[in-house]
Formats: C-alpha cells, sequence, structure tokens
C-alpha cells in the first residue's frame, strides 16, 4: 500500500511564474491537506479538501488555490510567485472514518522561487 | 486555535529516557493532542495521540494531566536515530473532515552518543 505521495520532488520556478503540485493520499484517506514549511520552521496550515470543497483554510493570501479531484488526490497552485514562497510544502491525508485523527504526510515538494 | 510551547531543543544521550513537555493552555473540549516527528527534508510521522491521561504504544508515551494545560511525550531508551524535531499540535475534529491543526515550533532533539 502507498502511503501519500506528491510530485514533484523538487522544483525551480522565477518569481511571478505559476506552479502546480500534485498529491495522492494515501488508500483509504478521503481528506487532503496542505502545508508550508519554511526553513527551520514548523508546517504552517494551508487548506485542507474534503468532498472535492475547502474545509479549512489557513492564513495564505488567494493566491493560493487547490482542487481535490473525485479519486480524492489533490492539487496546490500557487500563482504570482514571490521568493517567499521557496519552501517544502507537505500534503497530508486523512481519513474521517478514523477515530484517532492522524495525518500522514508525503515527503514534500521543496519549491525554490528565483 | 490552541497554541502549543515546547523547548527550541534538548540534548539526551542514548539510552536515556526523554521527557518532552509542551504547554497548550487554551485547549479546547474537542481536542485532542498529537505529537510528531520529522527527519530533515521529510514529511512529519505521526507517533502518538491522546485525550486524556496516558496513552503508550510501540515507540512511545504520552502523559496528559486533568486539566489537559499540557502535555508530556516521554521517549523511552532513545537512540541516535531519534535525533529529530518533535511537533506538539492540538487540533478538534469537525464535521466533514479533520481538524484545521497549527504546528509549532517544535522541540529539536539532539541524542549524543
Amino acid at each position: 500500500d502507498a502511503g501519500v505521495t506528491q510530485s514533484p520532488t523538487h522544483l525551480i520556478k522565477t518569481r511571478g511564474q505559476q506552479v502546480t503540485l500534485r498529491c495522492s493520499p494515501k488508500s483509504g484517506h478521503d481528506t487532503v491537506s496542505w502545508y508550508q514549511q519554511a526553513l527551520g520552521q514548523g508546517p504552517q496550515f494551508i487548506f485542507q479538501y474534503y468532498e472535492e470543497e475547502e474545509r479549512q483554510r489557513g492564513n495564505f493570501p488567494d493566491r493560493f488555490s487547490g482542487h481535490q479531484f473525485p479519486n480524492y488526490s489533490s492539487e496546490l497552485n500557487v500563482n504570482a510567485l514571490l521568493l517567499g514562497d521557496s519552501a517544502l510544502y507537505l500534503c497530508a491525508s486523512s481519513s474521517t472514518d478514523r477515530g484517532r485523527n492522524e495525518q500522514f504526510f508525503g515527503p514534500g515538494t521543496r519549491l525554490t522561487v528565483l | 486555535l490552541a497554541k502549543t510551547t515546547q523547548p527550541i531543543s534538548m540534548d539526551s544521550y542514548e539510552g536515556q529516557e526523554v521527557n518532552i513537555t509542551c504547554s497548550h493552555n487554551n485547549i479546547a473540549t474537542n481536542d485532542y493532542i498529537t505529537w510528531y516527528q520529522q527527519f530533515p527534508s521529510q514529511g512529519p510521522r505521526f507517533i502518538i495521540q491522546g485525550y486524556k491521561t496516558k496513552v503508550t504504544n510501540e515507540v512511545a508515551s504520552l502523559f496528559i494531566p486533568a486539566d489537559r494545560k499540557s502535555s508530556t511525550l516521554s521517549l523511552p531508551r532513545v537512540s541516535l536515530s531519534d535525533t529529530a524535531v518533535y511537533y506538539c499540535l492540538v487540533g478538534d475534529r469537525n464535521s466533514g473532515g479533520y481538524q484545521k491543526v497549527t504546528f509549532g515550533t517544535g522541540t529539536k532533539l539532539q541524542v549524543i552518543p
């Protein structure tokens, strides 16, 4: 059983460009959350998707948007990239059926904005 | 959202028991306490979760006092491979999905040979 997978593993973009990151949740999971982790900091919650809708959102601008597909996979889109968007972007999946609210994290996508 | 406070760093020798305490004074009734471990350039990995009293699994124990304003992660007999950042977080469960959770800065544990 594959865990959470993310693609690509690394990405280099320039300021002003747009980027799309992808995530496939762990088998049996229906909820996907995205986090941004700057160097030396803890992960910061961006948003969460369940039933193809954004359910919760952190303090991130509208440049950050997402989507969840019927197969529960998800995309994170960032428009008009800034240097400060350089970070490790983590996807985490969970199941609404699980009693212990455990999130499984993927390995992340390292985004560098030049 | 309940904010958490942890020590920034801790050092321990191999074979010792390590206790990392987290403060969460504003924890809500529906909040669970969860601990994650993170190695460099990897996603966090779930360690343990609890609501009250004591929870134990194959890797750690979690102690939560009656007022739930703090919690202590206990790692028995640490090894060099336990060197990592440990995050304490609290979050509630709302209808239709998991919770909006907040990671703090974590505790960087350095295990010394």
